[in-house]
């Protein structure tokens, strides 16, 4: 059974920085890619980054270009996203995602439940 | 790609036909346009990939259709637990886009 489980969310000022993981099991992780799915509390879904099998190629959404760095480490099955400069308006339920196949361009068929990061003073 | 999706809220009920539309502000690459069901306090659920391709497990009332810039999710006889938010999305070009959804409410 394919499970994701997300953790490091919290309270972090306006400014601040985290680290969220993403623990990956059920399934051969270095043949996929990966991304991270945000959604504020009662909004819509938003992609913020995804990463090839191997992070050899790497996207952002616009919004968090710059401030966002995705990564993974094969060996440990888990995938990162380390958030610099977060904004109040980021705050949500940022969880981990894994696509159809190998390509960072397919759907998502396998979500995590998500952590919630909470931008706040 | 900016995606619209319309109407905001659908109030239907159970037995009657749902017809969900996604509008794309530039043609979808390859018709790589997938739909997503979420319901209150759980993962968002695929049920279309490739504009028209039902997921595994995927009941045959929901079809999904379109190509280019307008996309359409139709639910053929709306059952109690197809109540929920629905979601189109682009993969075919980064960054991917979701748009803002369309909740389908019980009337």
């Amino acid at each position: 059974e394919v499970q994701l489980v997300e953790s490091g969310g919290g309270l972090v000022q306006p400014g601040g920085s985290l680290r969220l993981s993403c623990a990956a099991s059920g399934f051969t992780f270095s043949s996929y890619a990966m991304s991270w799915v945000r959604q504020a509390p009662g909004k819509g879904l938003e992609w913020v980054s995804g990463i090839a099998t191997t992070g050899g190629s790497i996207y952002y959404a616009d919004s968090v270009k710059g401030r966002f760095t995705i990564s993974r480490d094969n060996s440990k099955n888990t995938l990162y996203l380390q958030m610099n400069n977060l904004r109040a308006e980021e705050t949500a339920i940022y969880s981990c995602v894994r696509p159809t196949g190998s390509y960072i361009l397919n759907p998502f068929d396998h979500w995590g439940q998500g952590t919630l990061v909470t931008v706040s003073s | 790609i900016v995606l619209t999706q319309s109407p905001g809220t659908l109030s239907l009920s159970p037995g009657e036909r749902a017809t969900l539309s996604c509008r794309a502000s530039q043609s979808v690459s390859g018709s790589y346009l997938a739909w997503y069901q979420q319901k209150p306090g759980q993962a968002p659920r695929l049920l279309i990939s490739g504009a028209s391709s039902r997921a595994t497990g995927i009941p045959d009332r929901f079809s999904g259709s379109g190509s280019g810039t307008d996309f359409t999710l139709t639910i053929s006889r709306l059952e109690p637990e197809d109540f929920a938010v629905y979601y189109c999305q682009q993969y075919g070009r980064p960054p991917l886009t979701f748009g803002g959804g369309t909740k389908v409410e019980i009337k």
